[in-house]
C-alpha cells in the first residue's frame, strides 16, 4: 500500500529565508507525486506534481520540489519565504498510471509559520 | 474559483439531525472524492465516485452515504450527527491528473 510522510508537523521560519519541507513515500514502483496548499478556511490547492523526467520540478508561487528516488523523497523548496506562504502543505502520493479507481494518498500536512 | 463547487459554505445543525453536502465537480471530470478534515484527525479520504459508480471507501462512517447523479455532480449525507462529526467536509475532482479541491462546507454541530 502506498503512503506518505511529512516528518514535520510544524515549521517556523522568517521572511525571507530559504524553506524546505520533507515528504517521504512508500510505494511499490516510482509515483506521482504532488504538493498542495492549503490557506486558513480554504480549500487544498495543486503546487506542483511529478510524474516522470527531469526530477527538479517548477510550482506556482515560486515553488519547487526535486524527486529523489533514492531516497524516496519528494521534498518542497522555496528560496525566500513570504509572509503570504503561511499555510499548511500537504504532500501526496499516488499510483503511475490512470483509471476509474485512482486515489492518491496525503501526508498528515505540514504547518508553515512565517515570523516577520 | 477553482471549478469545483460546493455547497452550502457553512452549515450549523443539532445533534441527531441529518444534512446534505453538495458537490459539482470540475468540467470534464468524472471521479469525485470526499474528505473530512478535522484538527485531531487531519484530512480523512471518505468516498470516491467515478461516472455515478462507488470506487473507493476510506473511513466513512455507517451513518454518512454519498452519491454520484447522472449530471456528476455529488452528494454527501451524514445523519445521526454527532458533536464528532463537526469539521471541515471537501470534495473534489479529478484523477491521475492531480485533484481540483473545492473550497469546503464547515459543519458544525451543537
Amino acid at each position: 500500500a502506498q503512503s506518505v510522510t511529512q516528518p514535520d508537523i510544524h515549521i517556523t521560519v522568517s521572511e525571507g529565508a530559504s524553506l524546505e519541507l520533507r515528504c517521504n513515500y512508500s510505494y511499490g514502483a516510482t509515483p506521482y507525486l504532488f504538493w498542495y496548499v492549503q490557506s486558513p478556511g480554504q480549500g487544498l490547492q495543486l503546487l506542483l506534481k511529478y510524474f516522470s523526467g527531469d526530477t527538479l520540478v517548477q510550482g506556482i508561487k515560486g515553488f519547487e520540489a526535486e524527486f529523489k528516488r533514492s531516497q524516496s523523497s519528494f521534498n518542497l523548496r522555496k528560496p525566500s519565504v513570504h509572509w503570504s506562504d503561511a499555510a499548511e502543505y500537504f504532500c501526496a502520493v499516488g499510483p503511475n498510471s490512470g483509471g476509474s479507481n485512482y486515489k492518491l494518498t496525503f501526508g498528515k500536512g505540514t504547518l508553515l509559520t512565517v515570523n516577520p | 474559483d477553482s471549478g469545483v463547487t460546493q455547497t452550502p459554505k457553512h452549515l450549523i445543525t443539532a445533534t441527531g439531525q441529518r444534512v446534505t453536502l453538495r458537490c459539482s465537480p470540475r468540467s470534464g471530470d468524472l471521479s469525485v472524492y470526499w474528505y473530512q478534515q478535522s484538527l485531531d484527525q487531519g484530512l480523512q479520504f471518505l468516498i470516491q465516485y467515478y461516472n455515478g459508480e462507488e470506487r473507493a471507501k476510506g473511513n466513512i462512517l455507517e451513518r454518512f452515504s454519498a452519491q454520484q447523479f447522472p449530471d456528476l455532480h455529488s452528494e454527501l449525507n451524514l445523519s445521526s450527527l454527532e458533536l464528532g462529526d463537526s469539521a471541515l467536509y471537501f470534495c473534489a475532482s479529478g484523477g491521475y491528473y492531480g485533484y481540483t479541491f473545492g473550497s469546503g462546507t464547515r459543519l458544525t454541530v451543537v
